[in-house]
């Protein structure tokens, strides 16, 4: 089993809230990432990381913003949740060259 | 174009079938390709990586055609729990290194 954590594993929250969504690792691995997926819609990228102090969009736009200042923790963060913000919010983490990524089990956040 | 593209399906088969997925990929600098599974709401899951002399997991065959930029995944009697969405994966290399996934493809197996 993969070691990547994230929480909460659940998040129902009102429109205007900063909230910010963890994810931590134990792998040592230097790639992470965080995709978005709607119910029965496929993943889209939205953020990923090199290293620590890398951060990259990805090829979804997103409000969202993140931060990689340790190896093992990637949060997300959203400064003004609205309902489109309602989705799951995967985070993943990979070997830098070319290795399978590992996924957390995810954030279902709720913004109503 | 989409970077990978899968047959999104749903393939319906009933238990003991064998049924193949396709996939392809735009980007010939590609260095790797994995198959992975997802389960309703849940996180996707490694199933197998994709190597060039194709390789074989239990029931599970992988196929890869650099020439072609072609994967496939092969899964011999099927079984019901073999139903969830089969996700082709392509690490892109060159000035940038991520994986992008396809938008998978969705088995149904029946009794």
């Amino acid at each position: 089993e993969a070691d990547i954590y994230q929480t909460p594993r659940y998040l129902v929250i009102g429109t205007g809230k900063k909230i910010t969504l963890e994810c931590s690792q134990t792998m040592g691995h230097d790639k992470m990432y965080w995709y978005q997926q709607d119910p029965g819609m496929e993943l889209h990228l939205i953020h990923y990381s090199y290293g620590v102090n890398s951060t990259e969009k990805g090829d979804l736009s997103s409000e969202s913003t993140v931060s990689r200042i340790r190896t093992e923790h990637f949060p997300l963060t959203l400064e003004s949740a609205r309902p489109s913000h309602t989705s799951q919010y995967l985070c993943a983490s990979s070997k830098t060259r070319g290795g399978a990524a590992f996924f957390g089990q995810g954030t279902r956040l709720t913004v109503v | 174009r989409k970077e990978v593209e899968q047959d999104p399906g749903p393939f319906n088969v009933p238990e003991g079938a064998t049924v193949a997925f396709n996939c392809t990929y735009s980007n010939s600098a590609s260095q790797s390709f994995f198959w992975y599974r997802q389960d309703c709401r849940k996180e996707p899951k490694l199933l197998m990586s994709v190597y060039s002399s194709g390789n074989e997991d239990g029931r599970f065959t992988a196929q890869l055609n650099r020439a072609s930029q072609y994967i496939s995944l092969l899964i011999r009697d099927s079984k019901l729990s073999d139903s969830a969405t089969y996700l082709c994966v392509v690490n892109f290399s060159g000035g940038y290194n991520k994986l992008i996934f396809g938008a998978g493809t969705r088995l149904a197996v029946h009794p």
